[in-house]
């Protein structure tokens, strides 16, 4: 049974650097891809980026400035680090195995539990 | 990017009522949606792939039907279990995006 974990701080000051881990259990990171999701409290989801065991990344344009997507294989990690971060970056963040049978066919399966992360002084 | 659509925004309806969620693309996207539930608190759990594909373990009253930029989610017998908000994301292009939801309560 696949399981993802999210762990990290639940409180950073604006302008720093938001970082995040996730770790997996019950398969073998290098197997798939990986993605991060967000959720701003009271609101919908937003796709932050997904990273693939050898280190290929995909990132959402309206955050790729500020973001890192990295992958540890050795500790069955993958980790999210978001600079420069203000109020809006406020939301639950999600981890998720990235299925994609085809550039076109994929879904986020399953999820870590999401961990909330504020952004306030 | 493409831009999802939900309607409605939330909707309530008793135990064993035929539910019915619209999902609309802002271009064509052909069968690639997804529909995801979540549970008050809990993390969203994939529910139908490929607009009507439905996972393993999924109840057989949901069911996912559209292609092209119309979609929809039903549910033909409403248990009070299926208190949830449900999400449709295409996949058709990055940035992969979510439609806003729709929020489910049983009268």
């Amino acid at each position: 049974q696949v399981q993802l974990q999210e762990s990290g701080p639940g409180l950073v000051k604006p302008a720093e650097t938001l970082s995040l881990t996730c770790t997996v259990s019950g398969v073998s990171i290098s197997s798939y891809y990986w993605s991060w999701i967000r959720q701003p409290p009271g609101k919908g989801l937003e796709w932050i980026g997904y990273i693939y065991y050898s280190g290929s990344t995909k990132y959402n344009p309206s955050l790729k400035s500020r973001l890192n997507i990295s992958v540890d294989t050795s500790k069955n990690q993958f980790s999210l680090k978001l600079t420069s971060v203000t109020a809006a970056d406020t939301a639950v963040y999600y981890c998720a195995r990235f299925r994609m049978l085809t550039p076109y066919d994929s879904w986020f399966d399953p999820w870590g539990q999401g961990t909330l992360v504020s952004v306030s002084s | 990017d493409i831009q999802m659509t939900q309607s409605p925004s939330s909707l309530s309806a008793s135990v064993g009522d035929r539910v019915t969620i619209t999902c609309r693309a802002s271009q064509n996207i052909s069968n690639y949606l997804n529909w995801y539930q979540q549970k008050p608190g809990k993390a969203p759990k994939f529910m139908i792939s490929g607009a009507s594909t439905s996972q393993s373990g999924v109840p057989s009253r949901f069911s996912g039907s559209g292609s092209g930029t119309d979609f929809t989610l039903t549910i033909t017998s409403l248990q009070p279990e299926d208190l949830a908000t449900y999400f449709c994301q295409q996949s058709y292009s990055s940035p992969y995006t979510f439609g806003q939801g729709t929020k489910l309560e049983i009268k």
